[in-house]
Formats: structure tokens, sequence, C-alpha cells
């Protein structure tokens, strides 16, 4: 399978301050990124989709102002948490997915990051 | 639309036990159809997948889903449960790899040794 990275791992930051987390695709070039968040025992929830190049759309109920995602190349995206606070303490994971190139295995799977622990104090 | 229903939150194996963990899903086109593997603070693993072909697959550690069109079920199985497959376990549907992933609830696997 291929590999996503997802950095910082884990975050703790003062209530008001922004966070960036960056995913990247290591292995193929990924036309499109998902971006996820995870409460306790429960199962993902998805923020927004982002395609290289263009604005990402976002599920109904997330704030597009707070979540800020960038997908500037077809191997890097962002999501910044603006003015960061408690209640957006989460685990946040991304995937990568719609491979360009001959490897079927790119084209039709999503691969996960390992994930980011954000703690907002 | 797309749908997936894990039934079953939480199911206690003994090692060496067989695992089934079931997943059915609703979908109005044909389905990519995926089951993912979780452990504690970590990211989704990728355990098999099914898209087209064989509609018996085959992943890593030993698991195996099959493709069940008229009953609208991918249920994951292993024959001997291990203590590592201890985790957490999702299914989920999609129609292509740039789409968005819908996931079950989730079904959390104890193996009791």
């Amino acid at each position: 399978g291929a590999v996503v990275s997802q950095h910082p791992s884990r975050v703790i930051c003062k209530s008001g301050t922004s966070v960036k987390i960056e995913c990247r695709s290591l292995d193929f070039q990924a036309t499109t990124m998902f971006w996820y968040r995870q409460f306790p025992k429960q199962s993902l929830m998805l923020m927004a989709t982002s395609n290289e190049g263009s604005k990402a759309t976002y599920e109904q109920g997330v704030e597009k102002d707070k979540f800020l995602i960038n997908h500037a190349s077809l191997t890097l995206s962002t999501l910044t948490v603006t003015s960061a606070h408690p209640e957006d303490s989460s685990f946040y994971i991304c995937s990568a997915g719609g491979g360009l190139g001959l490897r079927t295995e790119f084209q039709e799977t999503q691969y996960f990051g390992p994930g980011t622990r954000l703690l907002v104090l | 639309a797309q749908s997936v229903t894990q039934l079953g939150s939480h199911v206690s194996v003994s090692e060496g036990a067989l695992v089934l963990l079931r997943c059915n899903y609703s979908s109005s086109v044909p389905p990519y159809l995926f089951w993912y593997v979780q452990y504690p603070n970590q990211g989704l693993q990728l355990l098999l997948k099914y898209t087209t072909g064989a509609t018996l697959v085959k992943g890593i550690n030993g698991f195996e889903a099959e493709f069940k069109k008229s009953e609208t079920s991918f249920h994951l199985t292993k024959p001997s449960a291990h203590m590592s497959d201890a985790a957490e376990y999702f299914c989920a549907v999609t129609y292509s790899g740039n789409t968005p992933l819908v996931f079950g609830k989730g079904t959390r696997l104890s193996v009791i040794a």
C-alpha cells in the first residue's frame, strides 16, 4: 500500500492560536485529499474534500473559515485550524485518493495518514 | 446515496477462534467496498478492498471478505484470531477513488486469551 504522512502527530496549543497540519502523499500523486475528524470511540466524520488546485468542498456544519484547507500540489494538503478553542480538540486524519498513473490500486483506494492529535488548552 | 451498517459495536472472540465482522451496505451504483483497521491513536490501515472482479478478496494478516451483491454484504472473516487482531474495524463504501468514503460506526474486536 501507499504511505501518507501527517505532521505533526501531536500538538498542544493555547486557545486562540492557529495550528497547521500537513498531509503528504509519499508514494503517488493524489488528485483528491480528504480531511476527517474523529471523536473518542466514534467513527470518522468527513470534514472536507480537497482537489488539487481547487477550493475545498466542506461538509454541512463544518466552518470553512475556521478550518482552512489548502491543496497546493498533488502530494500536499494542509488543514489550518484558526483561532482554535478547546472544543476543536480532536483527532484529525487525512487521506489521499484518486492517484494518477498506471497503478490501479492508487486510483481506486484512499490511503490514510497516521492522524494528528490536537489539544487546545 | 450510500450507507454502511456494521452489526455489533463490540465483538469478543477467543484466541484461535473464527472472527466474523458483519457489514451491510446500501448503494445505488456499483460500490467500492473497503475494510480498514485502526489501532489506538493511529490512522486507518487498509485490510482489503473490493472494486471489481473476484468477489472473494484476501487481505493482509489473514483476513478475507466476500462481496455478496444479492445480500448487499461484505463481511470480514479470519479463520483464527490472534491477540494482535484486537483493534477497531471499519467498513466503508464509495464509488470511486476520489469520492468520499462512507464509514460504518465501527466494530471493536477483543481477543481473549
